[in-house]
């Protein structure tokens, strides 16, 4: 089983500020690695799959990159609803796993 | 607008079945291409993908639980399900249903808002 590692655990900016989010994986991946946030409360929702491709409706604030264990969400000019927490996810092989999250929380 | 709704018991005993329904509006689960999964979340943790069900009835289970899970789908309800046998308190979660589509078959765009399912005497 790929483990993804997420770390920090917790960041914290004002609105406003960029934020840039790791994931990194035990193995190599490819490129197969989706970003997806949760609010509280709520189901997670896709931000950016296959590394750098932003689903639909998501806003151009966000980025990813990255290839084979190395993964980076990039949130420019942080918005109040974009406080949240942001898991990564795997689909290069089965199970499709998660990393443990981070949480980008207001200053 | 596609929807997902799940269903089934908030409160379920050691050792009992859990069975979940998944409802899916506004997509046939006979389109091509299309899987049907169920991903739960443990308070405060990471979620855990379980199992997977494609349009031509092939099925993927998490290899740890994967005597326990069944998951099957009706196409005529446009309905998918899951049963877990020997519920155990660590399987307390949210359990989320899940739709991939529009990206790729394994990739979960769209999720049911979930339900939390306790395990407790």
């Amino acid at each position: 089983e790929i483990v993804l590692t997420q770390s920090p655990a917790t960041l914290s900016f004002s609105p406003g500020e960029r934020a840039t989010l790791s994931c990194r994986a035990s193995q190599s991946i490819s490129s197969h690695l989706a970003w997806y946030q949760q609010r509280p409360g709520q189901a997670p929702r896709l931000v950016i799959y296959d590394a750098s491709y932003r689903a639909t409706g998501i806003p151009a604030r966000f980025s990813g990159s990255g290839s084979g264990t190395d993964f980076t969400l990039t949130i420019n000019s942080l918005e109040p609803e974009d406080f949240a927490v942001y898991f990564c996810q795997q689909r290069y092989n089965w199970p499709q796993t998660f990393g443990q999250g981070t949480k980008v929380e207001i200053k | 607008q596609i929807t997902l709704k799940e269903s089934g018991p908030t409160l379920v005993k050691p050792t009992q079945t859990l069975t979940l329904t998944c409802t899916v509006s506004e997509f046939s689960l006979s389109r091509s291409g299309m899987g049907v999964g169920w991903i739960r979340q443990p308070p405060g943790k990471a979620p855990e993908w379980l199992a997977l069900i494609y349009w031509d009835d092939d099925k993927r289970y998490r290899p740890s639980l994967k005597t326990r899970l069944t998951i099957t789908k009706d196409t005529s309800k446009n309905q998918v399900v899951l049963t877990m046998t020997n519920m155990d308190p660590v399987d307390t979660a949210t359990y989320f249903c899940t739709l991939s589509y529009y990206y790729d078959n394994t990739i979960f765009d769209h999720w049911g808002q979930g339900t939390l399912v306790t395990v407790s005497s």
